[in-house]
């Protein structure tokens, strides 16, 4: 049981590369979510998909693009990447019951954007 | 919309008890929840309130309070391994996505 997994664990990128983060879960999850956190700051959210077969934006969408390519997969892609894309990118899988809510988050892609 | 307000740093003494708040305007309320977050980690769930008063987990407990929007992460006995950042979370009105807090960084002295 590996929990939330990320590939690849760091990238460098230069100005206008493209590239997908990938991430899976393997708690059976509906709901899976991409967050980017910069330095000495909380996290923001990108994308997230409350089940298989829909997405929504979170509050900083631009520039990003996500499938969720079944209900264990849900990718991240930066199409022309900026420097100002340069962060930690977490993905989470989110269980919610009555008497909890969890959000459990991979180890995260730390991305550099020369 | 909603928003999350918490301080930004703590300092505290090894051994000592520390309180870390959480004020946060949502227009739907579906609980408040805390994570911990080590330099160089990722987040990981701490506690969870749906309703009002304490929850207790070993050394930490979390309160809340819905009618004054307010709760807050109670650390005991502090080990130099608390020394985090911690981070308050509320779902939105459509309780489909979670909003965080900026997080408050605690610092531990021994």
């Amino acid at each position: 049981n590996a929990g939330v997994t990320q590939t690849p664990k760091f990238q460098v990128l230069k100005t206008g590369q493209s590239m997908t983060l990938q991430c899976a879960q393997d708690m059976n999850h509906n709901s899976m979510y991409w967050y980017r956190q910069d330095p000495g700051m909380g996290l923001r959210l990108i994308y997230y998909s409350a089940s298989e077969g829909t997405t929504d934006k979170g509050e900083v969408p631009n520039g990003y693009n996500v499938s969720r390519l079944n209900k264990r997969e849900f990718s991240l892609r930066l199409e022309s990447a900026a420097p100002s894309q340069t962060s930690v990118y977490f993905c989470a899988s989110s269980a919610r019951t009555r008497s909890t809510d969890t959000q459990y988050f991979g180890p995260g892609t730390r991305l550099t954007v020369l | 919309g909603q928003s999350l307000e918490q301080p930004s740093e703590v300092t505290a003494v090894e051994g000592a008890i520390v309180q870390i708040n959480c004020t946060y305007q949502t227009s739907g309320f579906y609980g408040l929840s805390w994570y911990q977050q080590h330099d160089g980690g990722a987040p990981t769930f701490l506690s969870y309130n749906a309703l009002d008063g304490l929850e207790e987990t070993g050394r930490f407990s979390s309160f809340l309070s819905r009618s004054d929007s307010y709760g807050y992460l109670l650390l005991q006995e502090l080990q130099m391994k608390d020394s985090a950042s911690y981070f308050c979370a509320v779902r939105d009105q459509s309780a489909s996505k979670i909003i965080f807090g900026s997080g408050t960084r605690l610092s531990i002295r021994p």
